[in-house]
């Protein structure tokens, strides 16, 4: 079973602080890891992507990747009372081809004024 | 920017009824997705289609469930006789069909099955 694992939260933290989300996923196969937030009720919306082992970042996001560890993180630099949603952290598993997304459940964020 | 919709955004029906959502993708995206989430689960992969036919479905996308493209922007998921148990919030996406595997998802439609 290819599984993609996530704190579910909720992570607390003050409006200004950096919040630290983090994903293991269980294939080693994985080749692309998105970020996607998604507020109640509402349906994902993609903050980052990364292909890549290292760092990538985004204006206030940075996605960070460690195939060998399979482990994939999203730091959200001066949080912001509107950041406070729950974080999905998918990934493409390609086996034969496939491009089907895995989700793991999502870690809640509150951000405090 | 272009986005997906979805119609209807909330659909209501009793069991045993067929439904059908329907998805406007993207408008130069080549493949499509849909999705269910049960309320408080995790998003799950339901069917993918190219090219006009299914390149792949999951273990939940069985006989009461179809798909289709009946012309050339909208994308159809059908579910033949609801059960209970199909009540989720269902998305669709589409990808560009580059080198990069990005979905974008619609705002999703409600399912209540009575």
């Amino acid at each position: 079973q290819k599984e993609v694992e996530q704190n579910s939260g909720p992570l607390s933290v003050p409006e200004g602080a950096i919040a630290s989300l983090n994903c293991t996923y269980s294939d080693r196969g994985s080749q692309s890891f998105f970020w996607y937030r998604q507020y109640s009720g509402k349906s994902p919306e993609l903050i980052m992507f990364i292909y890549s082992n290292g760092d990538k970042e985004d204006g206030r996001f940075t996605a960070q990747l460690n195939k060998a560890s399979q482990y994939v993180s999203l730091l959200i630099r001066d949080s912001q009372p509107s950041d406070s949603a729950t974080y999905l952290c998918a990934v493409n598993i390609r086996d034969t081809g496939r491009r089907a997304l895995t989700f793991g459940s999502g870690t809640r964020l509150q951000v405090q004024p | 920017e272009p986005e997906v919709t979805q119609t209807p955004s909330h659909q209501v029906t009793q069991m045993g009824q067929e439904v059908i959502l329907r998805c406007v993708p993207i408008s130069n995206h080549l493949y499509f997705y849909w999705y269910r989430q049960i309320l408080g689960q995790k998003v799950e992969f339901l069917v993918s289609f190219y090219n006009n036919e299914i390149s792949e479905k999951s273990e939940i996308f069985d006989d009461q469930f179809s798909v289709e493209r009946p012309d050339g922007s909208n994308f159809t998921l059908k579910i033949r006789s609801t059960k209970l148990e199909d009540s989720a919030m269902y998305f669709c996406a589409s990808r560009s069909g580059s080198a990069l595997d990005t979905q974008y998802f619609g705002p999703g439609t409600r399912l209540t099955v009575l």
